[in-house]
């Protein structure tokens, strides 16, 4: 099956920094991922829909200017959750769709968020 | 909005017992994925249903999506300890619309 990686793992950093995390396909091209977040013991929300090339689509009550998305190449998508604060804190997952059709989402492992 | 809940939230059962979670949605609904998340991992694909009435088996898991399009299950028959994880339905709304995941069922597996 096809495989998306993320870096870094998990981070942990000061109140007020920013934070870079990178979502790549490694077989396949994406024109378009997908940005969740997760909370302990909680579904996956979205966060927004990144499409190659363009602007992502963000969800409600998603900021923007906070959470900024790039997906500069088909095999790339970054997420930089800008002047972090303790609320932050989470676990930041990255999917990307295949190019079979199947609508089957391969997600990447995961980076775990913590903002001191 | 559309919404997707999951019934039960948790359930420990013994190993060898059978298991059920249900998942339904406020609208009607093009395909359903269904994911299983082992603690500390991430959501892996299992399946995707999109004909009204399908039901897909994988060697002990049976998947059913309901007539109406509006709902599901995934059951687990002889449960093992390997099936511990949190199981979510993803429903996608008809026209290309985003993945909606549900509130999950965690199923812990007792040896």
């Amino acid at each position: 099956g096809a495989v998306v990686s993320q870096h870094p793992s998990w981070v942990i950093c000061k109140s007020g920094t920013s934070v870079k995390i990178e979502c790549r396909s490694l077989d396949f091209q994406a024109t378009t991922m997908f940005w969740y977040r997760q909370f302990p013991k909680q579904s996956l929300m979205l966060m927004a829909t990144s499409n190659e090339g363009s602007k992502a689509t963000y969800e409600q009550g998603v900021e923007k200017d906070k959470f900024l998305i790039n997906h500069a190449s088909l095999t790339l998508s970054t997420l930089t959750v800008t002047s972090a604060h303790p609320e932050d804190s989470s676990f930041y997952i990255c999917s990307a769709s295949g190019t079979s059709g199947s609508g089957e989402q391969f997600f990447g492992p995961g980076t775990r968020l913590t903002v001191l | 909005g559309q919404q997707v809940m999951q019934i039960p939230q948790y359930q420990h059962v013994q190993e060898g017992e059978d298991f059920t979670t249900y998942c339904n949605s406020s609208t009607t609904l093009s395909n359903i994925q269904w994911y299983k998340q082992r603690p500390g991992g991430h959501p892996v694909f299992l399946i995707q249903l999109v004909k009204s009435g399908e039901v897909k088996k994988q060697k002990r898991l049976t998947f059913q999506f309901g007539e109406a399009k509006k709902n599901s299950s995934l059951h687990i028959t002889a449960t093992q300890t390997t099936d511990v994880g949190t199981y979510f339905c993803a429903g996608r709304g008809t026209g290309f619309q985003k993945l909606v995941f549900g509130t999950g069922t965690r199923l812990l597996v007792s040896p």
